[in-house]
């Protein structure tokens, strides 16, 4: 399977900055790279759907001026919260995928916005 | 919209026993993909065992294996000879056919394995 990267792993910030969140696929060339958030014992909400070269297609209820996602290149995507709050804070995840295979998950993000 | 239910929040099972672990969904698709993914405390997202609708044999990777109901929606998971390591939670997730779709997952059931 792919590997899959995330900078940072765990993340503290202030109210009201931005944090920007790296995905990295290291040996594969993702066409496509999604974004979940996970709270504490819950499941994977999905945030949104980026292709490579597009705009970030955002689930229901998620802002996209707050949540700012790029796609650059087939193998980096990046995700920014931008004026951070404490009920920001949360797991993020993003995940990568080529066609109708298999996705590949990175080890995620923790962030605590204080 | 495609629903993914877990009916069990937490399941228990033994060192070395068979345990498993349900799984429902919902869609109009007659196409399309069903997984389970595990998730270790490290929080890391392991692939466990992917099925494809259109094939009528159950999957299977080692100690683990599913039960696919098609007609019935059902996805089960079964982990036999079950180890400490096993112990994670565990979601069961759809997918449509098509390239570029995200997944959709249930809830999670969370395993305990005791010694």
């Amino acid at each position: 399977g792919a590997v899959v990267s995330q900078h940072p792993s765990r993340v503290i910030c202030k109210s009201g900055t931005s944090v920007k969140i790296e995905c990295r696929s290291l040996d594969f060339q993702a066409t496509t790279m999604f974004w979940y958030r996970q709270f504490p014992k819950k499941s994977l909400m999905l945030m949104a759907t980026s292709n490579e070269g597009s705009k970030a297609t955002y689930e229901q209820g998620v802002e996209k001026d707050k949540f700012l996602i790029n796609h650059a290149s087939l193998t980096l995507s990046t995700l920014t919260v931008t004026s951070a709050h404490p009920e920001d804070s949360s797991f993020y995840i993003c995940s990568v995928g080529r066609g109708q295979e298999t996705q590949y998950f990175g080890p995620g993000t923790r962030l605590l916005v204080l | 919209a495609q629903t993914v239910t877990q009916s069990q929040p937490e399941m228990s099972v033994q060192e070395a026993e068979t345990v498993t672990l349900s799984c429902t969904y919902d869609t109009s698709e007659s196409d399309y993909y069903l997984f389970w993914y595990k998730q270790p405390p490290s929080r890391q997202m392991i692939l466990v065992i992917r099925q494809e609708a259109y094939k009528q044999q159950n999957a299977t990777e080692n100690r683990f294996s599913v039960n696919f109901q098609k007609a019935a929606k059902s996805f089960s998971l079964k982990i036999s000879d079950s180890q400490l390591g096993d112990a994670a939670m565990y979601f069961c997730a759809y997918r449509p056919i098509n390239s570029g779709y995200a997944l959709n997952f249930g809830k999670g059931t969370s395993l305990l394995v005791t010694p």
